[in-house]
């Protein structure tokens, strides 16, 4: 079965703490991306990568990071930095990142602050 | 001016009803649109993407309109199950990146 997997599907953070947020995909898909979606937005570009070991920032990355070390992987990372963190993550990809690519989603985890 | 917007609804219609939702967008260089579907506490899915002459799926129709700058949606004989939140989406102008709407609700009762 192809598709994007993202876990967990909760996830429950600390003040002060770093939390990573899983995204795979078996797609073969070369470009991937993270949105941030909360009540009555759309969703925002927090970052995105079209190829392996490369990334770039999105609309809102700040207190975010990620890494893209594998094709299939694209790990989010939510610092201590970033102050209001509770929302819903999705994670996507498209198979060339360009502008005319659909983008296909993964299920999603909802982080929420303790 | 936001670069995609749309009618949050909700849009409450009975079943067999038809509805067209319409969606705005600022820039007039934007090349792709879509419209994805998201059920509560789920991830968009595509529904459709919109070309230029307008495509039809099943119920669904989809209509581009450059010179006003929105696209359309329009759904035939509405089921129970067409109950969701439409998101309109458009490709930025100058970079590979998709501008989402906040999306507009539909439900549909019995």
């Amino acid at each position: 079965d192809g598709g994007i997997t993202q876990s967990p599907k909760y996830l429950f953070r600390k003040e002060g703490q770093n939390v990573t947020l899983s995204c795979e995909q078996n797609l073969n898909h070369d470009a991937m991306y993270w949105y941030r979606q909360d009540p009555g937005q759309g969703l925002r570009l927090i970052y995105y990568s079209q190829i392996v070991n490369d990334f770039q920032k999105g609309d809102i990355a700040e207190g975010y990071s990620v890494s893209r070390e594998k094709k299939e992987s694209f790990p989010l990372t939510v610092t201590s930095a970033q102050k209001n963190p509770t929302a819903f993550y999705l994670c996507a990809s498209s198979s060339t990142g360009g502008r005319l690519e659909t983008q296909y989603f993964g299920p999603g985890t909802r982080l929420l602050v303790l | 001016r936001k670069e995609v917007e749309q009618d949050p609804g909700p849009f409450n219609v009975p079943e067999g009803a038809t509805v067209a939702f319409n969606c705005t967008y600022s820039n007039s260089a934007s090349q792709s649109f879509f419209w994805y579907r998201q059920d509560c506490r789920k991830e968009p899915k595509l529904l459709m993407s919109v070309y230029s002459s307008g495509n039809e799926d099943g119920r669904f129709t989809a209509q581009l309109n450059r010179a006003s700058q929105y696209i359309s949606l329009l759904i035939r004989d509405s089921k129970l199950s067409d109950s969701a939140t439409y998101l309109c989406v458009v490709s930025s102008y100058n970079t590979d990146k998709l501008i989402f709407g906040t999306g507009t609700r539909l439900q549909v009762f019995p």
